[in-house]
């Protein structure tokens, strides 16, 4: 079956301008992540959705990121008047709920590099 | 909060020889799960083997196995009969108590596997 897509898987752009990154997770799974991966900080939480609401955005590193997420289904993580320092591989994973919500596998897209010139 | 530690950056090993790879956590919780995932050249994440904290055996996949201190909090990785493909990133991450599950990662462990 499909596993979790991402979309575009590289991104070049000007610093000042914003971005829209977009993951399509496994079909059926309502637990979605965004993680940040760079030299500097490693792999980052960025925040989670349960179906369409988001319970723990705590990873967001500052107010120019936003995600949301339509119809249980694709999510969208925007950034707002890139930064250099916003350069990274931003990775999504999707897994199904169950009631010992932490030991679930999270299954991972490919990722989307990001560049900020 | 929980912090993982892969003391690692990099190791080697020859084809079908046995590495081991480290790492040690800390936390508060009582209740969580382990996880080692495997990052290929793809940079897609792979799952190898997950331990639950509350299982005192370690935990077994073919030819990946955990060595699970609790006490300790150590949770190493060894890879028996390695293969080239097991060349990749590995790593080592921790989930539990009010987390939803997100993933707190080590820093990775660059494994290379000479032929």
């Amino acid at each position: 079956g499909a596993g979790v897509s991402q979309s575009p898987s590289n991104k070049v752009t000007e610093k000042g301008k914003d971005v829209e990154l977009r993951c399509d997770p496994i079909s059926g799974h309502t637990a979605l992540y965004w993680y940040r991966q760079s030299l500097g900080q490693g792999l980052e939480f960025l925040i989670y959705f349960q179906g369409n609401s988001a319970p723990d955005k705590s990873g967001l590193p500052s107010d120019r990121f936003s995600a949301e997420r339509t119809g249980g289904s694709v999510s969208t993580l925007t950034i707002q008047r890139t930064q250099q320092e916003d350069s990274a591989v931003y990775l999504c994973a999707s897994s199904l709920e169950r009631t010992e919500a932490f030991g679930n596998e999270q299954f991972f897209g490919p990722g989307t590099r990001l560049t900020v010139l | 909060a929980q912090t993982v530690t892969q003391s690692q950056p990099e190791m080697s090993v020859q084809e079908a020889e046995t590495v081991t790879l480290s790492c040690t956590y800390d936390t508060s919780e009582s209740d969580y799960y382990l996880f080692w995932y495997k990052q290929p050249p793809s940079r897609q994440m792979i799952l190898v083997i997950r331990q639950e904290a509350y299982k005192q055996q370690n935990a077994t996949e073919n030819r990946f196995s955990v060595n699970f201190q609790k006490a300790a909090k150590s949770f190493s990785l060894k890879i028996s009969d390695s293969q080239l493909g097991d060349a990749a990133m590995y790593f080592c991450a921790f989930a539990g108590g009010t987390s939803y599950g997100k993933l707190t990662f080590g820093q990775g462990t660059i494994l290379t596997v000479h032929p």
